[in-house]
């Protein structure tokens, strides 16, 4: 069973520039959400998808948009970046959203994003 | 969303017990208590999580007060792999992948 993985595992862009992240999930998992943790902070919720759907979504603007395919993986993509984007970008896997309140997530070791 | 408070920093001996403590005194009769613990340079890791009644698992246990206002998590004997961050979270029951971190308690471990 493999676990979650995200690629790349690091980047650099400049402000201004776009930036897809990746996410696969873990095996016979079908909901992936994803977090920013900045530099000293705890994880932040962005949003997450169910059945290639957003189904949830935290303080974030619209130029942070994702994907979920249909073999479950997902995009995170990030439009104009700003510096304050710079952050680890992580990538969570759930068996489903039928578990309410109970199950665990599975992380990946996330995307570092600097942008300058 | 309900909210936790814990120590920002814990220090601790090598095969030592350590509790680690958390407060929320705003906790919902529908919300589940998580912990996650995060290591350096990797992303969170599920540690346990309990409802009413104390847990155990292979990792941890999970001691919560008969009002639910606070619980303790606890190691019952601390190794150098056990130094991370450890978050305490309130999981409400309406939405499976959002997770609301606080700062958590960074967990120093000597030898």
């Amino acid at each position: 069973e493999t676990g979650v993985t995200q690629s790349p595992t690091h980047l650099i862009k400049t402000r201004g520039q776009q930036v897809t992240l990746r996410c696969s999930s873990q095996s016979g998992h079908n909901t992936v959400s994803w977090y920013q943790q900045a530099l000293g902070q705890g994880p932040q919720f962005i949003f997450q998808y169910y059945r290639e759907e957003e189904n949830g979504r935290g303080n974030f603007p619209p130029r942070f948009s994702g994907l979920q395919f249909p073999n479950y993986s997902s995009e995170l993509n990030v439009n104009a970046l700003e510096l304050d984007d710079s952050a680890l970008y992580l990538c969570a896997s759930s068996p489903g959203a039928g578990i309410r309140g109970t199950g665990e997530l599975f992380f990946g070791e996330g995307s570092r994003l600097t942008v300058l | 969303d309900a909210k936790t408070t814990q120590p920002n920093s814990m220090e601790s001996n090598e095969e030592e017990p350590v509790h680690l403590p958390c407060n929320h005194s705003t906790i919902s009769g529908t919300d589940y208590i998580h912990w996650y613990r995060q290591l350096p340079s990797q992303g969170p890791e599920y540690v346990i999580h309990g409802l009413t009644s104390n847990v155990n698992n292979r990792m941890a246990s999970l001691a919560i007060a008969e009002d639910r206002k606070s619980s303790t998590l606890i190691l019952h004997r601390a190794t150098l792999r056990d130094a991370a961050v450890y978050y305490c979270i309130l999981r409400d029951s309406s939405n499976t992948g959002k997770l609301i971190f606080g700062q958590g308690t960074t967990l120093q471990v000597k030898p």
